[in-house]
């Protein structure tokens, strides 16, 4: 096992388009989370799995977003109708439950909206 | 309202000096603090953590101290080597949740 992947890598499209990203945690690994992630800031929370149950999504999140991990190993994040402030990076995460919850995380995806 | 933050942006030291990074928080429910490290193009790594029962964590060249009562952690990395170039987040746990602050730059230079 390598490690969180991400697919795609990145990301361009239109705005008013719709993508999804992909997010394969490490293997066993029962909490998965997703972050964004824009220049000169540090990761902003966004939506958090525990096995396929999503526990927390943040207020900030539009419902244009959705989130799901459908038999509690990979995870996919759909943004609908894109926006040019959708632009940023997408991190994924993983994590065993330890105590500190010491998350993994992957390379990202970087989306551009034009 | 931003719940940590690290204040500086970048920091520049030189080869076997020692590096302290600073990070405050805001909500006194944080029960973990976590740093972590990123290279360019990589997603961060975890580096070293402590309890909000704590004031230090040592692990072999870095130390986090924790001041509860100035709501205050700071990250030495002694000695510093051009290998810890790097961005580096502090973060905070709450209930499951990280918030994470904006990130400090560490050039160190040989």
């Amino acid at each position: 096992d390598t490690g969180v992947s991400q697919n795609p890598r990145h990301k361009i499209t239109k705005r008013g388009q719709n993508v999804t990203f992909r997010c394969d945690p490490i293997s066993e690994h029962n909490r998965l989370y997703w972050y964004r992630q824009t220049l000169g800031q540090g990761p902003e929370f966004l939506t958090y799995f525990q096995n396929e149950a999503q526990l927390e999504k943040s207020r900030l999140l539009s419902d244009r977003f959705s989130a799901e991990r459908p038999k509690g190993s990979f995870s996919t994040l759909e943004i609908q109708r894109t926006e040019q402030g959708d632009s940023a990076m997408y991190l994924c995460a993983s994590s065993f439950r330890a105590v500190p919850d010491t998350q993994y995380f992957g390379p990202g995806t970087r989306l551009t909206v034009l | 309202d931003q719940q940590v933050k690290q204040n500086s942006p970048s920091l520049s030291v030189q080869e076997g000096r020692i590096s302290i990074l600073n990070c405050d928080y805001t909500n006194s429910m944080f029960d973990y603090f976590l740093w972590y490290k990123k290279y360019p193009a990589e997603g961060p790594t975890f580096l070293i953590s402590i309890s909000s029962i704590k004031d230090k964590n040592e692990d072999g060249r870095f130390t986090v101290f924790l001041n509860k009562s100035a709501k205050h952690l700071s990250l030495h990395i002694v000695p510093s080597q051009p290998g810890d170039s790097a961005v580096y987040f502090c973060a905070a746990l709450d209930a499951g949740k990280s918030t994470f602050g904006d990130g400090t730059t560490l050039t160190v230079k040989p």
